[in-house]
């Protein structure tokens, strides 16, 4: 299968620990990339390989992988991050595809 | 700084052609693989094709082929998304990123600013 499967919405408490979690069959060969989407701005990358953060990403963003799951963690959840996150990745065929998207709820 | 400009949006009636454009700056565009990307409202994001400016080699998702073309002109650093019949269903913000790639692992970085696209009679 060609698909990324995201949960559509996921809750933290502020300051808190949350993983938005991805699956599909080509994260088994390939690492996800990870964006952040704000209402009304266009997606930024936060996680890109196996756990490489950009230039400007603060450090309470991480990834890691496991068989067909991958997975982004924010430890200690801001209010700033409250947002939509999509993971990405690519099939066999060269196909690119993203995950359904994650709302992520700060409370 | 890397940059991609995207064009301004439009407002088209069903039938009628459009081209959308996205200029990079800041690196060697010739060098990188350019995407676009459809949201339509209120849903998630979907890949729609790549381009290499350098030789304008050109993939396409299977959910997008023929239904758009992708083009680039490498002497202005600008990539192209255009279609020659719109539908309703077009409307949709669109926008480019750069593709950056390993072994194991593709990312887009940056992201143009995004074209809304409005498709009404």
């Amino acid at each position: 299968s060609s698909e990324l499967t995201q949960d559509p919405a996921v809750s933290v408490a502020l300051g808190q620990t949350v993983r938005i979690t991805c699956q599909g069959d080509s994260l088994r060969s390939y690492y996800a990339s990870w964006y952040q989407q704000k209402p009304g701005q266009a997606p930024v990358l936060v996680i890109y390989g196996k756990n490489n953060r950009p230039s400007g990403i603060p450090d309470r963003f991480s990834g890691s992988s496991s068989g067909n799951t991958a997975s982004l963690t924010i430890t200690g959840a801001q209010a700033e991050d409250e947002a939509d996150y999509y993971c990405n990745s690519r099939d066999s065929s060269g196909n690119l595809i993203f995950g359904g998207g994650t709302k992520l709820t700060v409370l | 700084e890397v940059q991609l400009v995207q064009s301004g949006a439009e407002v088209k009636k069903p039938g009628e052609s459009l081209k959308i454009s996205c200029k990079g700056s800041g690196y060697s565009f010739t060098s990188y693989w350019i995407g676009w990307v459809r949201q339509m409202p209120g849903k998630g994001l979907e890949w729609m094709g790549i381009i290499y400016p350098g030789d304008s080699d050109t993939r396409y998702s299977p959910s997008f082929q023929g239904q758009v073309t992708i083009s680039a002109d490498k002497s202005i650093s600008t990539a192209y998304l255009q279609w020659s019949s719109l539908k309703a269903s077009d409307t949709a913000m669109y926008y480019c990123a750069r593709l950056l790639y390993s072994s194991s692992s593709i990312w887009f970085d940056p992201w143009g600013q995004g074209t809304l696209v409005t498709v009404s009679s």
